[in-house]
């Protein structure tokens, strides 16, 4: 059975305080690790999919990369309006298009 | 691009009564499409997947004669929640594949059974 394990399960961070999410996971044959941001009471925004091990990919402040085990959400002197969940869901090669989610990581800036 | 809208955003009813949620895409055909539930503070978990033009699949647990969903076409999924219960209330969230390796989530429904 696939799963996803997200730590930790929140944190508070300072604007300008760059760190680390992370996303470890197990799955019989990866197809893709998604990453998305969700903001309360509102569906998740796709940021990234990794499909290999040594795959990185950058948008604005966030950074992810991807290994056989586990993926990091990097984040960059983040500001408040980063302030979310961050949700990481892998697809395998044996459940058609369907996600697994983790638990997520709520993030919260302070300025 | 790859916009998926959802209809009503928020609905209240009575106990005993269906509901029925949209989840279109608007600008792509999806000829799969994904029911989430979604607790406070927890994450989505999948209750189906919606293919055009044939039978829904379950996830194990959900009831298939509770949640009714139909995919007519290659933009239109809908899920009824049929005599509803307070337990039912919940956050629902579709989502739509573009591709295997695209998947985007609509705005999310708001459900409320008194």
């Amino acid at each position: 059975e696939d799963q996803v394990t997200q730590s930790p399960e929140a944190l508070r961070l300072q604007e300008g305080e760059s760190s680390s999410l992370n996303c470890s996971y197990t799955v019989s044959g990866l197809r893709g690790l998604f990453w998305y941001r969700q903001d309360p009471g509102k569906g998740p925004e796709f940021l990234f999919t990794l499909y290999s091990a040594g795959e990185e990919k950058e948008k604005e402040r966030l950074k992810a990369t991807l290994t056989k085990k586990e993926s990091f959400l990097h984040i960059t002197a983040p500001k408040p309006e980063d302030s979310a969940t961050y949700l990481c869901a892998v697809q395998g090669i044996q459940g058609a298009q369907k996600l697994v989610f983790g638990q997520g990581t709520r993030l919260t800036i302070n300025p | 691009g790859a916009v998926v809208s959802q209809h009503p955003s928020r609905v209240i009813c009575k106990s005993g009564t269906s509901v029925k949620i949209e989840c279109r895409s608007l600008d792509f055909q999806a000829t799969t499409m994904f029911w989430y539930r979604q607790f406070p503070k927890q994450s989505l978990m999948l209750m189906a997947t919606s293919n055009e033009g044939s039978k829904a699949t379950y996830e194990q647990g959900v009831e298939k004669d509770k949640f009714l969903i139909n995919h007519a076409s290659l933009t239109l999924s809908t899920l009824t929640v049929t005599s509803a219960h307070p337990e039912d209330s919940s956050f629902y969230i579709c989502s739509a594949g573009r591709s295997p390796h695209e998947q985007y989530f609509g705005p999310g429904t708001r459900l409320t059974v008194t």
